[in-house]
């Protein structure tokens, strides 16, 4: 069965770096897509990052562009995002979710999510 | 960026009865609109993609309708393990993929 474990979470202070990974395994990761989608204290569902399945093409949330970078390691089913110059509004649960096909589907499996808290 | 409207905000209804769950789209997008459902401490679950074709493993009850801006998620008898927050989401036009506010299913 499809599983996705979210690590790398925590409490940092603000402009500081944070990297989360993201296992995968019960399918050909190197054939699907793969997203980060946060959700802050609260609030609802947002859509951070997409890496297409052979990692070329990436893509953004405008407010984080230039601060995360998404990456993956096909040889070792894993996923990363990057998060630099961390703010207080990036503070949320983090999930990692497999696209439903190669880029640009529905999310259709995701883990428990990782959390971080950017704060002073 | 395509801005989805979720309605009611809060759903109470007792299980057995029917839930009919809104979205409506600020601009056209076909049918590229999914619904999850989301638990507290869980992962969120996808029910629904491309408007109307039920996930993997998703029970009857659960069916979505819709094209262009509105959009429906129906729950035909709400089972106790139903009652949770649901989301849309659009793909149509992205960067960025967003989602509606949420509609929370609670029991009356």
């Amino acid at each position: 069965q499809v599983q996705l474990v979210e690590s790398g979470g925590g409490v940092v202070q603000p402009g500081r770096s944070l990297r989360l990974s993201c296992a995968a395994s019960g399918f050909t990761f190197n054939t699907y897509g793969m997203h980060w989608v946060r959700q802050a204290p609260g609030k609802g569902l947002e859509w951070v990052a997409l890496i297409s399945y052979d990692g070329i093409n990436k893509y953004y949330l405008d407010s984080v562009k230039g601060r995360f970078t998404i990456s993956r390691d096909n040889s070792k089913n894993t996923l990363f995002l990057q998060m630099d110059s961390l703010r207080a509004e990036d503070t949320a649960m983090y999930y990692c979710a497999k696209d439903l096909g190669g880029i640009a589907m529905d999310f259709d499996y995701w883990g428990q999510g990782t959390r971080v808290t950017v704060s002073s | 960026e395509i801005v989805l409207t979720q309605s009611p905000a809060t759903l109470s209804l007792s299980a057995g009865e029917r839930a009919t769950l809104s979205c409506r789209a600020s601009q056209s997008i076909s049918t590229f609109l999914a619904w999850y459902q989301h638990k507290p401490g869980q992962a969120p679950r996808l029910l629904i993609y491309d408007a109307s074709k039920r996930a993997t493993g998703i029970p009857a009850r659960f069916s979505g309708s819709g094209s262009g801006t509105d959009f429906t998620l129906t729950i035909s008898s709400l089972e106790p393990e139903d009652f949770a927050v649901y989301y849309c989401q659009q793909r149509s036009n992205w960067p960025p993929y967003t989602f509606g506010q949420g509609t929370k299913l609670e029991i009356k």
